[in-house]
């Protein structure tokens, strides 16, 4: 069965303290991993889309890297507007183009 | 590109009516479109998948009479969720698949509250 796990639940920062966020996978055939932003009350914002072993994506203080069990989003010297719910989702081999979320990660930055 | 909307943003109903939520895909045409809901502090879960002209694809457990699901063009589905309860307050949320591509764009999300 497809499965999607993300650490830690949830992370605070002090401003420009950099860290990574964690995202497990097991899953039949990645077609494909994906990291979203979620702000309170929002829909998932589009960040990254990972699909291969080796690839890695940046974004600003984002980048995020793919190895065939896990994806790590690195945040580098986080900003308080960098604060948001970073959600991971893959998308297995099989005939639909169903994604599968992680529950996310919660990042709170303090000024 | 690639922007989804929803409408309404925010709707209230009593108990026993039916609401429409509509998901457009505004810069593209999307061959799939999704339905999620969400509820306080957990992830989507994911409600149906619909393609154009044809029914849309039911996640188990999910009332397919209950929660409607039409998508009438490439830009546009709609969900109706009939007979509301209190219980169907939720924050639903559309996502859009554009060809060619395996990223699902998301709409902004319609929270409802059923009184």
């Amino acid at each position: 069965e497809d499965q999607v796990t993300q650490s830690p639940e949830a992370l605070r920062l002090q401003e420009g303290e950099s860290s990574s966020l964690n995202c497990s996978y097991t899953v039949s055939g990645l077609r494909g991993l994906f990291w979203y932003r979620q702000d309170p009350g929002k829909g998932p914002e589009f960040l990254f889309t990972l699909y291969s072993a080796g690839e890695e994506k940046e974004k600003e203080r984002l980048k995020a890297t793919l190895t065939k069990k896990e994806s790590f989003l690195h945040i580098t010297a986080p900003k308080p507007e960098d604060s948001a719910t970073y959600l991971c989702a893959v998308q297995g081999g099989g005939a639909t183009n169903k994604l599968i979320f992680g529950t996310g990660t919660l990042l709170a930055v303090q000024p | 590109g690639a922007v989804v909307s929803q409408h309404p943003s925010r709707v209230i109903c009593k108990s026993g009516t039916s609401v429409k939520i509509e998901c457009r895909s505004l810069d593209f045409q999307a061959t799939t479109m999704f339905w999620y809901r969400q509820f306080p502090k957990q992830s989507l879960m994911l409600m149906a998948t619909s393609n154009e002209g044809s029914k849309a694809t039911y996640e188990q457990g999910v009332e397919k009479d209950k929660f409607l699901i039409n998508h009438a063009s490439l830009t546009l589905s709609t969900l109706t969720v009939t007979s509301a309860h209190p219980e169907d307050s939720s924050f639903y949320i559309c996502s859009a698949h554009r060809g060619g591509e395996e990223t699902q764009y998301f709409g902004p999300g319609t929270r409802l509250l059923v009184l």
